[in-house]
């Protein structure tokens, strides 16, 4: 089973608009990372947040995470078209911090 | 140089042949493990191995076997390919952070 829920599913903005994406997982967790990828590529690691930690920032990038609700935000401000692509976030459970369980993925498109 | 490397990049084979995914890592960490990734499904762990002599099943281990043949190497075998195993293959290391292979396209018809 997936640990990770990524909402939406699917987001398409303008650029230059921020983009905001949500993941809700299930189980208490060591660590949350997202992960972007370009249309069926490998993934590339963006940010991780351990769970001690509320806000992360990382160029336009800032992420969020929510402990009592189980919950993590990534924000991509002021998007480009390069930002296109899909984005998934990644749990590390306590007690198996050793393998991630990823979500199903949002799939953002920014227009020119 | 890429600091995790998958062969073959695209494979299509036939239903009942066995099949070989090799992985690869420069990363000199202990810990590799073999994802698949089908549309809509996001990634799902086939097996892991936290040192040469540890091997361990995932979530959908069945119809897959690997073999850890060094620190470095970590392969990834379907022992008799059945059309549902058609999915895209990633090899991944930790360290504690995370480093992914390009990933492998199978195809089995």
């Amino acid at each position: 089973s997936q640990q990770g829920e990524e909402d939406p599913q699917a987001l398409s903005i303008q650029e230059g608009e921020n983009a905001t994406m949500n993941c809700s997982y299930k189980t208490s967790i060591n660590n949350l990372q997202w992960y972007r990828q370009n249309s069926g590529r490998g993934l590339v690691h963006l940010i991780l947040i351990r769970s001690n930690e509320r806000e992360k920032h990382s160029g336009r990038l800032r992420v969020t995470l929510d402990t009592s609700k189980k919950s993590s935000s990534l924000l991509i401000t002021a998007s480009r078209a390069a930002d296109t692509a899909s984005y998934f976030c990644a749990t590390a459970p306590i007690g198996a911090n050793s393998k991630l369980t990823f979500g199903k993925g949002i799939t953002l498109s920014v227009r020119p | 140089d890429a600091d995790v490397t998958q062969t073959p990049r695209n494979r299509i084979t036939k239903t009942g042949k066995r099949i070989m995914l090799e992985c690869s890592q420069t990363k000199g960490h202990d810990r590799m493990y073999w994802y698949r990734q089908d549309p809509g499904l996001g990634l799902r762990l086939i097996y892991y191995s936290f040192d040469v002599k540890d091997i361990n099943k995932g979530e959908i281990s069945d119809g897959y076997s690997v073999s850890r043949q060094a620190q470095a190497k970590f392969s990834l075998s379907l022992e008799s390919a059945i059309p549902n195993q058609t999915a895209l293959y990633f090899c991944a290391t930790s360290g504690p952070l995370w480093s992914f292979g390009p990933g492998t396209r199978l195809t089995v018809l």
